[in-house]
C-alpha cells in the first residue's frame, strides 16, 4: 500500500520563475492538504483541496494556487519565486468522512530559489 | 488566534534517560492534540493524538496527556533509546476543524547518545 508520495523530491529555481509541484495521496484518501516548512520551523498550512475545490486556506498569498484531480492527486504551484519561498513542502492526505483523520505525510519537496 | 509553543531544543539525552518535551497551546473551544515525529530525510509521521480533556495518547512507549487547566499536552518518554533520535513536533486542529489544518510548534531537536 504506497504512501503519500511527492515530486520531485529536489528542485532549484531562480527568482521570478513559476514552479509545480505534485502530489499522490494515499491509497483511499480523498483529501490533500500543502505545508511549507521552512528550515528549523514548524510546518505551516498552505491550503487544503477536497472534492476537486480549496477548502480551507492558510496565510500564503495569491502567488500559491492548488488543483486536485479526479483521482485526488494534487498539484502546488508558486508563481514570481521568491527566496523567501525556499522551503521543504509538505504534501498530506486524509480521509474526509472521518473527523480528525489522522495526516499521512509524504517526504516533501525540497524547493531552493536562488 | 490559535497557536503552539514548544521548548526549544536541541534536547541531548543519554540512552535510557527521561524523556519531557514541553508543549503549550493557546486556541479557543476544545482543539485535538497531536505529536508528530519527523526522522531525517523524511515526512511527519503521526506519533500520538488526544481529542479531549485528560486523554492520554500513547504509542511505542512515548505518552501526553490532554491538560486544559494548564493548555498543555507535554510529551513524555520513560527510556529513550539512540533511535528516538529525530525532530518532534506539538500541533493543534480546531474543534471547528475537517481535519486538514494543523497549526504546529516551531519542533523540537532530540539527539540519543548511545
Amino acid at each position: 500500500d504506497a504512501g503519500v508520495t511527492q515530486s520531485p523530491t529536489h528542485l532549484i529555481k531562480t527568482r521570478g520563475q513559476q514552479v509545480t509541484l505534485r502530489c499522490s495521496p494515499k491509497s483511499g484518501h480523498d483529501t490533500v492538504s500543502w505545508y511549507q516548512q521552512a528550515l528549523g520551523q514548524g510546518p505551516q498550512f498552505i491550503f487544503q483541496y477536497y472534492e476537486e475545490e480549496e477548502r480551507q486556506r492558510g496565510n500564503f498569498p495569491d502567488r500559491f494556487s492548488g488543483h486536485q484531480f479526479p483521482n485526488y492527486s494534487s498539484e502546488l504551484n508558486v508563481n514570481a519565486l521568491l527566496l523567501g519561498d525556499s522551503a521543504l513542502y509538505l504534501c498530506a492526505s486524509s480521509f474526509d468522512s472521518v473527523y480528525n483523520s489522522p495526516l499521512h505525510f509524504g517526504n516533501g519537496t525540497r524547493l531552493t530559489v536562488t | 488566534g490559535n497557536s503552539v509553543t514548544q521548548m526549544e531544543g536541541p534536547v541531548t539525552l543519554s540512552e535510557e534517560a527521561f524523556l519531557t518535551i514541553n508543549c503549550t497551546y493557546t486556541a479557543t473551544g476544545y482543539p485535538s492534540l497531536f505529536w508528530y515525529v519527523q526522522y531525517p530525510g523524511e515526512g511527519l509521521q503521526l506519533l500520538l493524538k488526544a481529542t479531549k480533556a485528560d486523554d492520554k495518547g500513547s504509542n511505542k512507549g512515548f505518552e501526553a496527556t490532554y491538560r486544559k487547566e494548564t493548555t498543555s499536552f507535554h510529551l513524555e518518554k520513560g527510556s529513550v533509546q539512540v533511535s528516538d533520535s529525530a525532530v518532534y513536533f506539538c500541533a493543534l486542529s480546531d474543534q471547528d476543524n475537517q481535519g486538514g489544518k494543523l497549526i504546529f510548534g516551531q519542533g523540537t531537536e532530540l539527539s540519543v547518545k548511545p
